[in-house]
């Protein structure tokens, strides 16, 4: 089945690095994904990393992934009050031509000045 | 900004009508997606099209259709409208049928009341 799991809340204080956990099941994933969604906004494709790689660095964010675990972390080094928003994991699906992404119900990042 | 156009922003209507949400994708994706945001089930996959042709289906109900056209914008109708079918309803895009990044629109408000 396909299921993704994220822990609800996280509160850090500005200048932390934040890290936000997600599991997933679906062993056949071929990309994981993260989206953030600031208040009254859509979701915004923060970053993707292949189900081959283990991590994938872009500027502040940092993703690593373990595979045996089915375990995908989001770091945000340097953490800003702008970060503040709404984290979303997702798993890919396959299966023949459709394809459609599993979202966890997200994860409230709080970043306290 | 995603690319990917919804419109409209925010609709308000009664119990038992019917409504239609647009979304037009973002320039080149043949791929067009549809979930439902709400507080209690987070984000559900509805249906997606590619290239004018159903391709999965999720958790859409019997009263909600969907359709893609020629010119690649699609379409989500709502119908019999109960109260618990207000929520975000969201559009997203991608450039092919698999295996590439969904881009999502910023989303119709919807309200039954």
């Amino acid at each position: 089945g396909e299921d993704v799991e994220q822990s609800l809340f996280l509160s850090v204080r500005e200048g932390d690095s934040s890290v936000i956990n997600c599991t997933y099941t679906d062993s056949s994933s071929t990309y994981l994904y993260w989206y953030k969604q600031e208040p009254g906004a859509g979701l915004q494709l923060l970053t993707y990393i292949f189900s081959n790689m283990d991590m994938k660095q872009d500027q502040r964010l940092t993703v690593l992934l373990n595979k045996k675990d089915k375990h995908l972390s989001l770091r945000i080094a340097d953490t800003q009050t702008g970060d503040s928003a709404i984290y979303f994991c997702a798993e890919s699906n396959s299966g023949g031509s459709n394809y459609k992404l599993t979202f966890g119900k997200g994860t409230l990042l709080t970043v306290n000045p | 900004d995603s690319g990917v156009t919804q419109t409209p922003k925010h609709l308000i209507t009664a119990t038992g009508q019917r409504v239609t949400l647009r979304c037009s994708p973002r320039s080149g994706d043949l791929s067009v997606y549809w979930y439902q945001q709400s507080l209690d089930q987070g984000l559900q996959f509805l249906i997606q099209y590619y290239n004018g042709e159903e391709r999965a289906k999720g958790n859409i109900l019997e009263r909600f259709s969907a359709q893609q056209f020629p010119d690649l914008h699609s379409e989500l109708n709502l119908s019999s409208l109960e109260l618990g079918d207000s929520a975000l309803y969201f559009c997203a895009s991608s450039v092919a049928g698999a295996d590439s990044p969904l881009h999502f629109g910023n989303g119709t408000r919807l309200t039954v009341t």
